[in-house]
């Protein structure tokens, strides 16, 4: 039962361009969703989060939307870089108790951005 | 502080035979997280800990694995008779729960990868 679905497998975009990473969720008892990135060799590294009172979030080029009657989310870089090419994961978790924190992810998503 | 730290980063082993994994996490972090990454998947939760005390366990985590955390300090994730379906990339983490707070983002390690042959 695959809760969080990164349906992407493989997106390529130019440099300079915007990049969208998409996430869909089936718990509608989740309260808190996460992306983070991960480069090979390395963990993954948390990049933005948002909360399900809010429906958007910025941090410089990162900003993450949430629609929760759609129960999906995405992560939208602009500009992008060479340097945002990684995995992006989404993930998701409940509030308070033991769900907190424990996070459930996404497959991924390879974000390739050409120069 | 460097951060989530674990050991060894590589482990090949027959099956059959047990392996062990260390994690030492961020120091003035309260929770560790064990989680399971096979490839082409994200990472799949397996277990936490708040200080010493193991306060959920996954289904995933069947009887031959064993997860200690002495302490509340460093934690050490023991897997018996290793199967060839046990390889996978063993992640930890740590993180800082207060109550209150937001979003419980959970600081990974670079991993542990086990290959069964």
């Amino acid at each position: 039962d695959q809760q969080v679905k990164q349906n992407s497998p493989s997106l390529s975009v130019q440099e300079g361009r915007i990049s969208i990473l998409n996430c869909d969720y089936t718990n509608s008892m989740f309260d808190y969703f996460l992306w983070y990135k991960k480069y090979p060799a390395e963990g993954p590294t948390f990049l933005i989060s948002i909360s399900s009172i809010k429906d958007k979030n910025e941090d410089g080029r990162f900003t993450v939307f949430l629609n929760k009657s759609a129960k999906h989310l995405s992560l939208h870089i602009v500009p992008s870089q060479p340097g945002d090419s990684a995995v992006y994961f989404c993930a998701a978790s409940g509030r308070g108790g033991t769900s907190y924190g424990k996070l459930t992810f996404g497959q991924g998503t390879i974000l390739t951005v050409h120069p | 502080d460097t951060g989530v730290s674990q050991d060894p980063r590589h482990k090949i082993t027959k099956r059959g035979q047990n392996v062990t994994f260390r994690c030492d996490p961020i120091s003035e972090h309260n929770r560790l997280y064990w989680y399971r990454q096979t490839l082409g998947q994200g990472p799949e939760f397996l277990t936490y800990f708040q200080n010493e005390a193991q306060l959920e366990k996954s289904r995933l985590l069947s009887d031959r694995f064993s997860a200690e955390r002495p302490k509340g300090s460093f934690s050490t994730l023991e897997i018996q008779r290793t199967e060839q379906g046990d390889s996978a990339m063993y992640l930890c983490a740590s993180s800082l729960v207060r109550t209150g707070s937001g979003a419980n983002v959970l600081t990974f390690g670079a991993g542990s990868r086990l290959t069964v042959l």
